[in-house]
């Protein structure tokens, strides 16, 4: 069974602070992505990987940054935290290959005064 | 570029009875498509993906879903609903080239309930 671990499950940060959520997979996965869930839009991606060392943009990318240090490692890091930016945020690997199945993690709740 | 619409925001059934659940993509090749489903503060979990062959794809749990070329659907159903069904469901497409491509687009979901 794949498995996607993520820390913190939760957190609060305040305005203006740097915060880093983690990721790792144990499914040697080479794609990696990282997204935000908020009522009334679904899942929406933000920063994606397809291996060590690499990183691109998703759809709403402004205000992070991502680390893809190995290959089980994807970090997400808001260096200037908002509160726009106040979700709930889910990481998921998939292999790439024919229909990229994407498995989830638990997800991490960010809560940003 | 892709997108996927799934019409109904809430849709409430009673324990038994049958469900569909709703999902229209636009895409300008056949793309791969997906149900992922989500309980209650978990993360989502695959119920189901289609590809290629046989528009029909069996799934986890009793569920299937059925694609249309001509409609651009892919519906969600099960014949007989339980009370643990209810969580949200989310439907998602992928260009079918998979690797570099292989990013996922998701409808903005469906909240099931079911009521005993």
């Amino acid at each position: 069974e794949a498995a996607v671990t993520q820390s913190p499950r939760n957190k609060v940060a305040v305005t203006g602070g740097k915060v880093t959520l983690s990721c790792n997979q144990t499914n040697n996965h080479n794609n990696m992505y990282w997204y935000r869930q908020d009522t009334g839009h679904g899942l929406r991606l933000i920063h994606y990987s397809y291996g060590a060392g690499s990183t691109e943009k998703g759809d709403i990318p402004d205000g992070y940054k991502a680390s893809r240090p190995s290959q089980e490692n994807f970090s997400l890091i808001l260096e200037l935290a908002t509160p726009s930016q106040t979700s709930v945020y889910f990481c998921a690997s998939g292999d790439g290959m024919g229909p990229d199945t994407q498995y989830f993690g638990p997800g991490t709740r960010l809560l940003v005064l | 570029a892709q997108s996927v619409t799934q019409p109904d925001a809430r849709v409430t059934v009673s324990e038994g009875a049958s469900l569909q659940l709703r999902c229209k993509y636009s895409s300008s090749v056949t793309p791969y498509l997906f149900w992922y489903v989500q309980y209650p503060r978990q993360g989502l979990q695959l119920l189901l993906k289609y590809y290629s062959g046989d528009p029909v794809v069996q799934g986890v749990n009793g569920f299937e879903a059925e694609f249309s070329k001509s409609n651009s659907s892919f519906h969600l159903r099960k014949a007989s609903v339980h009370w643990s069904d209810s969580a949200v469901y989310f439907c998602a497409v992928s260009p079918n080239s998979g690797g570099s491509n292989a990013k996922l687009t998701f409808g903005k979901g469906t909240k099931l309930s079911v009521k005993s």
